[in-house]
């Protein structure tokens, strides 16, 4: 039982690029989310996908788009990557029941864009 | 703009003290949840508390709720160097299954 997973660790792109950030977990959670983290300004939300099939804007959905693939797997794509978006990247995932939202991260994505 | 607000933003202290942190947030909950980050690594879920509980205990962690003020602490007790991190408060707001991060308290725990 691996949890969740990211994919890359670490990326360094130009501006302009395009990357996609790869998200997979295997605790059957149905629900999947994205932040990043800046310092001093603790998890902002990105995108968040309830169940397989929707997905959401969180607070800071400007230049990113998602796709949940599946019910494991939950992937952000920059189209055109800014220096703006250099951040550490994690996913989390979640097994919603009652009122209890513990969220399970992964390892993160550290992004430096040039 | 996010919900949790954390104080102190770093707290520094030596083995064996007590490390409180204080979160206050601006809506309605479901439950507050204390989570931990140690350098270079995601969060782990340390603890939660549902907004009709008062305080809740998990090992050398105390997490206190006060609904009508809006605000959380999380008590360390008799700390020690692997406590060194940094802890966020998160909320999770009615009607949702968002959660809404602080901006963390950086704890260090001094030898």
């Amino acid at each position: 039982n691996a949890g969740v997973t990211q994919t890359p660790k670490f990326q360094v792109l130009k501006t302009g690029q395009s990357m996609t950030l790869q998200c997979a977990q295997d605790m059957n959670h149905n629900s999947m989310y994205w932040y990043r983290q800046d310092p001093g300004m603790g998890l902002r939300l990105i995108y968040y996908s309830a169940s397989e099939g929707t997905t959401d804007k969180g607070e800071v959905p400007n230049g990113y788009n998602v796709s949940r693939l599946n019910k494991r797997e939950f992937s952000l794509r920059l189209e055109s990557a800014a220096p703006s978006q250099t951040s550490v990247y994690f996913c989390a995932s979640i097994l919603v029941k009652s009122s209890y939202n513990e969220q399970f991260f992964g390892p993160g994505t550290r992004l430096t864009v040039l | 703009s996010q919900q949790g607000e954390e104080d102190p933003q770093a707290l520094s202290i030596q083995e064996g003290e007590n490390a409180t942190m204080n979160c206050s947030y601006k809506t309605s909950i479901n439950n507050l949840q204390w989570y931990r980050q140690n350098s270079g690594r995601g969060l782990v879920h340390l603890i939660l508390i549902r907004s009709n509980e008062r305080e809740k205990h998990s090992g050398r962690l105390r997490v206190t709720l006060d609904t009508s003020k809006k605000s959380s602490s999380l008590l360390i007790t008799a700390s020690r160097a692997a406590d060194t991190a940094s802890y966020f408060c998160a909320t999770n707001p009615l009607g949702g299954g968002k959660l809404i991060f602080g901006q963390g308290t950086e704890l260090s725990v001094k030898p």
